[in-house]
């Protein structure tokens, strides 16, 4: 089975934290995504990597950086987090260039105070 | 105008009712049509995907297509309570970038006994 492996289920930072947020999978997929989800809002595409050191903006980058190292190895970074980040992060990979079915990890909550 | 607009609910139903869940979307390009089952507290997963237009049918769950109207709906027969979950619809265009998905907002179901 596909697995993308989120280091943190939960996390609680405080504003102005720089927080590292974790994903890896075991599939050898070359598309990497990150979301978040809020009530209401749904998911929202942050950043995702189609290739080694490669990243594209999503919809709602800002306050976001990614990178990726490694080919299984996406990171989302809020370099200064803010209240307003807080929300459930979604990682997910897909395979090939076309891409297809997202396999998504099981999410992060983070709550800025 | 969002490439997809899904009504979020919550929708509530009892044990053995007929479900029906839908999407509409803006992008003509869009020739791939995913829809994910999110259970709580978990990420999202692949329920059923259809290509084009036309029906797709898996045990109790039935996915249509309608691009003349760019309408997407999910069936659920026999709705079970181990149905409850929040429903997402997904399109993507061929060949598009990385095969994004644009997500709906979700459909949260209960399914009650």
């Amino acid at each position: 089975d596909v697995k993308v492996t989120q280091s943190s289920r939960y996390l609680v930072k405080r504003t102005g934290e720089k927080v590292f947020l974790e994903c890896v999978q075991d599939m050898d997929h070359e598309n990497m995504f990150w979301y978040r989800q809020d009530p209401g809002l749904g998911l929202r595409l942050i950043y995702f990597s189609y290739d080694v050191k490669m990243k594209e903006k999503g919809d709602i980058p800002e306050g976001y950086s990614v990178s990726r190292e490694k080919k299984e190895r996406f990171s989302l970074i809020l370099e200064s987090a803010s209240t307003n980040q807080t929300s459930m992060y979604l990682c997910a990979s897909s395979p090939g260039r076309e891409g297809g079915e997202l396999f998504f990890g099981e999410g992060s909550r983070l709550t800025v105070l | 105008q969002k490439e997809v607009e899904q009504d979020p609910g919550p929708l509530s139903v009892p044990e053995g009712a007929i479900v029906s869940l839908n999407c509409t979307y803006s992008n003509s390009a869009f020739q791939y049509f995913m829809w994910y089952r999110q259970y709580s507290r978990k990420g999202p997963e692949l329920l059923m995907y259809t290509y084009s237009s036309g029906n797709k049918e898996d045990g109790r769950f039935t996915a249509q297509v309608d691009k003349s109207s760019k309408y997407i709906s999910l069936f659920i027969r026999d709705s079970q309570p181990s149905d409850s979950a929040t429903y997402l619809c997904a399109p993507r265009g061929r060949g598009s970038t990385l095969g994004r998905l644009y997500f709906g907002r979700g459909t949260q179901l209960t399914v009650w006994p």
